[in-house]
């Protein structure tokens, strides 16, 4: 257990519609990161946050938005969803000067 | 563009014996290298990590080589265990001080009893 913790753990829904998914870091970590992992891709770098701010970007799309929060957790707001969103999104956590991240156990979504 | 490289899908050893798992980069900038091992529905959990400035880093059955010249990585894991039987992702970190994991594509490593 790597102290992450994600919810749901599975989300079925269709093309077009909004989801959230939540993340809860490792006590103490201030970063969280999200990633997506899909069949063709590979595990991909969404966003980062640090302490309510964020902190660096990657492959994200504009339909999807990340937040974290004053208690630290932090949610992606994926919308006008479509097939291709179908993959595991993974959160992970790390604390102040490490480059180590801890993964959750992911959340995976399917578009239907 | 792919800047962390796993060329080999799979790997099938036999219990007892030796794995090595490689793993090629293609940036320089890259600052520190880390070895994750992942079980299916499962999250990606931390196994080793090395920094730059280091070309070996031990733990216990695992060991992580690292040449910068050649810019690859390999993990040895000695004896191998059923148990070890996951997909093993190599993934970089630190290019231009970004904390964000850069991924390769994984290998499955198979450990036969």
């Amino acid at each position: 257990d790597s102290g992450v913790t994600q919810t749901p753990k599975h989300l079925i829904t269709a093309t077009g519609q909004r989801v959230t998914l939540r993340c809860s870091p490792r006590s103490g970590d201030l970063s969280v990161y999200w990633y997506q992992q899909s069949l063709d891709q590979g595990l991909q770098f969404l966003i980062q946050y640090y302490n309510g701010e964020e902190r660096a970007k990657g492959n994200i799309l504009e339909r999807f938005s990340a937040q974290q929060f004053p208690d630290l957790h932090s949610e992606l707001n994926l919308s006008s969803l479509e097939l291709g969103d179908s993959a595991l999104y993974f959160c992970a956590s790390s604390e102040v000067g490490s480059w180590t991240q801890y993964f959750g156990p992911g959340t995976r979504l399917l578009v239907l | 563009d792919q800047q962390v490289k796993q060329n080999s899908p799979s790997l099938s050893v036999q219990e007892g014996r030796i794995s090595i798992l490689n793993c090629d980069y293609t940036n320089s900038m890259f600052d520190y290298f880390l070895w994750y091992k992942k079980y299916p529905a499962e999250g990606p959990t931390f196994l080793i990590s090395i920094s730059s400035i280091k070309d070996k880093n031990e733990d216990g059955r695992f060991t992580v080589f690292l040449n910068k010249s050649a810019k690859h990585l390999s993990l040895h894991i000695v004896p191998s265990q059923p148990g070890d039987s996951a997909v093993y992702f190599c993934a970089a970190s630190g290019q231009g001080g970004s904390e964000k994991l850069v991924f390769g594509k994984g290998t499955k490593l198979t450990v036969n009893p």
